[in-house]
């Protein structure tokens, strides 16, 4: 079954970091680009960036940079996306998305949402 | 950045209706438009990609047109299972993307 399976839910504390996983089965890892894309509550989609995960090069959403970093691990077949110096407003559910690989971005295949709250 | 400017942000219709959205981008994009449809609680899901093409397994009352600043999707008759938020989304080729601020769609 083609699918995307993230970690379970966090809470943090301002200041701390989180590290979210990202597993994919049923398809060749190394074949599709992972997007990572985060919802607060009530709120919009924002996206965050991407990343190939045959050679871990990564582009991110410039109000990110420096605070996010995305990695990936072929011989689990995992991405990660690790968020530093958490705020209140980090508050969200970070999904992990399939890029469609068709010469164009979108997300065909989500994984189920982390929530992770940041709050002291 | 591209600003992706979608409207109306919420939207009554009954069953049956024809629902149109749109969405207008700050440059121009071409053809790179996805509109993704989210069920309360729920992941997004893909309904269109690169502007009118229909995700495999979607509903044909599902469409969607348009090209270069202006967008539109349309649900040709609405069901009761339409009930959700409708995103547009573009990506450029850095790739740097963007959503729009969503729509909330309701049945009268």
């Amino acid at each position: 079954q083609v699918q995307l399976g993230q970690s379970g839910a966090e809470v943090k504390k301002p200041g701390a970091s989180v590290k979210v996983s990202c597993k994919a089965s049923g398809y060749t890892f190394i074949n599709f680009y992972i997007h990572w894309v985060r919802q607060a509550p009530g709120q919009g989609l924002e996206w965050m960036g991407i990343i190939n995960p045959s050679d871990g090069t990564t582009t991110y959403a410039q109000r990110f940079q420096g605070r996010v970093t995305m990695t990936g691990d072929t011989s689990t077949s995992t991405v990660y996306m690790e968020l530093t110096s958490l705020r209140s407003e980090d508050t969200a559910a970070y999904y992990c998305a399939r890029d469609g690989d068709s010469g164009s971005y979108y997300s065909d295949l989500w994984g189920q949402g982390t929530l992770v709250t940041v709050s002291s | 950045d591209i600003q992706m400017t979608q409207s109306p942000s919420s939207l009554s219709a009954s069953v049956g209706d024809r629902v149109t959205i749109t969405c207008q981008a700050s440059q121009d994009i071409t053809k790179y438009l996805n509109w993704y449809q989210q069920r309360p609680g729920k992941a997004p899901k893909l309904l269109i990609y690169d502007a009118s093409t229909l995700e495999t397994g979607v509903p044909s009352r599902f469409s969607g047109s348009g090209s270069g600043t202006d967008f539109t999707f349309t649900i040709s008759s609405l069901q009761p299972e339409d009930v959700a938020t409708y995103y547009c989304q573009q990506c450029d080729n850095l790739p740097q993307c963007s959503f729009g601020q969503g729509t909330k769609l309701e049945i009268k």
